[in-house]
């Protein structure tokens, strides 16, 4: 079990640009979130995937968020055209199953900062 | 909007004190209730995952309890140490809108113990 990692741990942008960040789940776990969580807030749900397909996107994400996870492995998070409103921690989970009773395991998260 | 609540915001304790934190949720449509830790420059690291109401559990000086009924759970730690010192956060997975596939956060306590 080498844990989910993420990539990169910090990312520095200017307003406009588009950034990708990659998430790699625990390789036995099918379900993966993707959350975001900023100063003083917990974290929130942005979107999960049970195998390849993506079961969930929050009503409250914009268009300009997308996420993949093309087989079924590792996953990615785009956000084009940021904003400075998108500076954040954004996390990615997995768990072994789509079961309410086992435990998500997190990577280190990825933090944003758009200047 | 369903609401995951926690209280203290931040605590501030000496070590081998003891403490406790709130968490109030949701009463109905209730699966599971989560407790993370989330230390400084680390991922959040699952504690309990509760599910029964009066389920008690306990990891070393760290315990919990859980409310179904009435929508609380208490996360007790004694004789606080420093390496104790983290975010507490819980996490109410419910059947709601539709959705049964992810946790809504609170916005966690940060417990800081003082040697």
């Amino acid at each position: 079990d080498t844990g989910v990692s993420q990539d990169p741990r910090h990312k520095i942008t200017k307003r406009g640009q588009n950034v990708t960040f990659r998430c790699d789940p625990i390789s036995e776990h099918n379900r993966l979130y993707w959350y975001r969580q900023t100063l003083g807030q917990g974290p929130e749900f942005l979107t999960y995937f049970q195998n390849e397909a993506q079961l969930e996107k929050s009503r409250l994400l914009s268009d300009r968020f997308s996420a993949e996870r093309p087989k079924g492995s590792f996953s990615t998070l785009e956000i084009q055209r940021t904003e400075q409103g998108d500076s954040a921690m954004y996390l990615c989970a997995s768990k072994e199953s789509g079961s309410y009773n086992s435990p998500l395991h997190f990577g280190n998260g990825t933090r944003l900062t758009v200047t | 909007i369903l609401n995951v609540e926690q209280s203290p915001q931040s605590l501030h304790v000496q070590e081998g004190d003891s403490t406790n934190f709130t968490c109030s949720f949701p009463s109905s449509n209730f699966y599971a209730l989560h407790w993370y830790r989330w230390e400084t420059a680390k991922s959040p690291e699952a504690l309990f995952v509760m599910t029964l109401n009066g389920d008690e559990k306990k990891k070393g000086r760290i315990s919990a309890t859980l409310n179904t009924k009435e929508g609380y759970s208490y996360l007790y730690i004694k004789g606080s140490q420093p390496e104790d010192s983290a975010t507490y956060l819980c996490a109410y997975w419910g059947l709601y809108g539709g959705s049964q596939g992810n946790l809504i956060f609170g916005k966690g306590t940060k417990l800081s113990v003082k040697p």
